[in-house]
């Protein structure tokens, strides 16, 4: 079976652009969750969707947004990118239940680097 | 604010030796995950700690749940390179289980 699948796996992009990353969960999974890991940090939470909805928001600014697809896949969009939005943006597929609310599994990640 | 610490940052040994990383907060968490992450991959869950003393192996691996469930470690006996990678702790945020607060890892290098 086929994992978590994210692209592109890496981009370079300048100050001021926008940016779309994409991942596909886990065939069977309905929910993602999606997490910025700046190099030297642990990740940090941005969203979670579940059956289309927006379940769940970190602390990010309104230029990060996303939406799941009736497929389950999902979109990460940031806008006017910064400097800071540099980092490793992972995607996290979750099984349905309740007790699958912490069995993460992981993408191999979008590496974005802004110039 | 819920934080996670993890301690050491860096650790450099050679192989056979043995070793324990620490994961400490002053917060209560329901439960606490470690994950290993290798370069260019996601993290991938190792283990999910629930009850307060709680002890858990895997293969030469042993993790282990604070009493007060506010810290965890992990000790891992005759490290082999294969351990080298980004060993992460992580636990549920407070107001939303979907939600997970990381800590920033320890960077662990096995040397053949």
């Amino acid at each position: 079976d086929a994992g978590v699948t994210q692209s592109p796996t890496h981009l370079i992009k300048t100050r001021g652009q926008h940016v779309t990353l994409r991942c596909s969960p886990i065939s069977g999974h309905k929910s993602v969750s999606w997490y910025q890991q700046v190099l030297g940090q642990g990740p940090q939470f941005i969203f979670q969707y579940y059956e289309k909805e927006e379940r769940g928001r970190g602390n990010f600014p309104d230029r990060f947004s996303a939406r799941q697809f009736p497929n389950y896949s999902s979109e990460l969009n940031v806008n006017a990118l910064l400097l800071g939005d540099s980092a490793l943006y992972l995607c996290a597929s979750l099984p349905p239940g309740a007790a699958g609310a912490n069995v993460l599994t992981f993408g191999a990640g979008s590496r974005l680097t802004v110039l | 604010t819920q934080l996670l610490e993890q301690s050491p940052q860096f650790l450099s040994i050679q192989e056979g030796e043995n070793l324990t990383v620490y994961c400490n907060s002053s917060s209560v968490f329901s439960s606490l995950q470690w994950y290993r992450q290798e370069p260019g991959e996601g993290p991938v869950l190792l283990v999910t700690v629930v009850t307060g003393g709680e002890v858990k192996k895997l293969k030469r691996l042993t993790f282990q749940f604070g009493d007060a469930r506010k810290d965890s470690s992990l000790h891992i006996t005759a490290a082999q390179p294969g351990d080298t990678g980004l060993y992460l702790c992580a636990g549920p945020h407070m107001d939303s289980n979907y939600q997970l607060i990381w800590g920033a890892g320890t960077k662990l290098i096995i040397k053949p």
